[in-house]
């Protein structure tokens, strides 16, 4: 079992609607956990990170936590063209120094 | 979010030639960097990972007297391709972290093109 889990995709919505993006994860020890937006061609972008169950809202992205069930989720609402890219999700265990733990990456395609 | 800078973007190297990225965080200090490699349409493969002022710990697979790596500062982290080969073309990306927990920064990337 991969110690990071995204379904790869890709995922296509229309403009306007909502993205869902998943991620499981199989260490129960995890701490943090993040979301990175990644364009073609470029390096991976932060845009959310989450630390306790629940759910954590910036603009149009809302990061939900349920570490009970050791799962993140990433919502999308009003989906952009812009928003085209693949989203990486990356978990931390037990909030040490070492490397982020990244998935394999969704591919969202926000169709006009 | 913090800036982390990474140079050059693009380089062309002939086969056999040495070939330098830098990474840098430009407003905080980075204890711990991270050096990847990407190829196109896989998902980022991590290469090693880096400690300001002792020797970078390499994943398996990963030749460590073909990338070396020197982290000789809190702010200044450099990966050298040694005797670059095609093969060796790529889009190599560093990140950065502040301190234990906390999210990590990615530089620009740099692509790399072996001929």
């Amino acid at each position: 079992q991969k110690e990071v889990e995204q379904n790869s995709g890709p995922l296509s919505v229309p403009e306007g609607a909502i993205a869902s993006l998943n991620c499981t994860y199989s260490d129960r020890g995890s701490q943090s956990f993040f979301w990175y937006r990644q364009y073609s061609g470029k390096s991976p972008e932060l845009i959310m990170s989450i630390y306790s169950n629940g759910d954590k809202e910036d603009g149009r992205f809302t990061a939900q936590l349920n570490k009970a069930s050791q799962y993140v989720s990433l919502l999308i609402r009003d989906s952009q063209p812009s928003d085209s890219a693949t989203y990486l999700c990356a978990v931390n265990v037990d909030g040490s120094a070492r490397q982020l733990t990244f998935g394999s990456g969704t591919q969202l395609t926000v169709l006009p | 979010g913090a800036v982390v800078s990474q140079h050059p973007s693009r380089v062309i190297c002939k086969s056999g030639t040495s070939v330098k990225i830098e990474c840098r965080s430009l407003d905080f200090q980075a204890t711990t960097m991270f050096w990847y490699r990407q190829f196109p349409k896989q998902s980022l493969m991590l290469m090693a990972t880096s400690n300001e002022g002792s020797k970078a710990t390499y994943e398996q697979g990963v030749e460590k007297d073909k990338f070396l790596i020197n982290h000789a500062s809190l702010t200044l982290s450099t990966l050298t391709v040694t005797s670059a080969h095609p093969e060796d073309s790529s889009f190599y990306i560093c990140s950065a972290r502040q301190g234990q927990g906390t999210e990590a920064f990615f530089g620009q990337g740099t692509r790399l093109t072996v001929v």
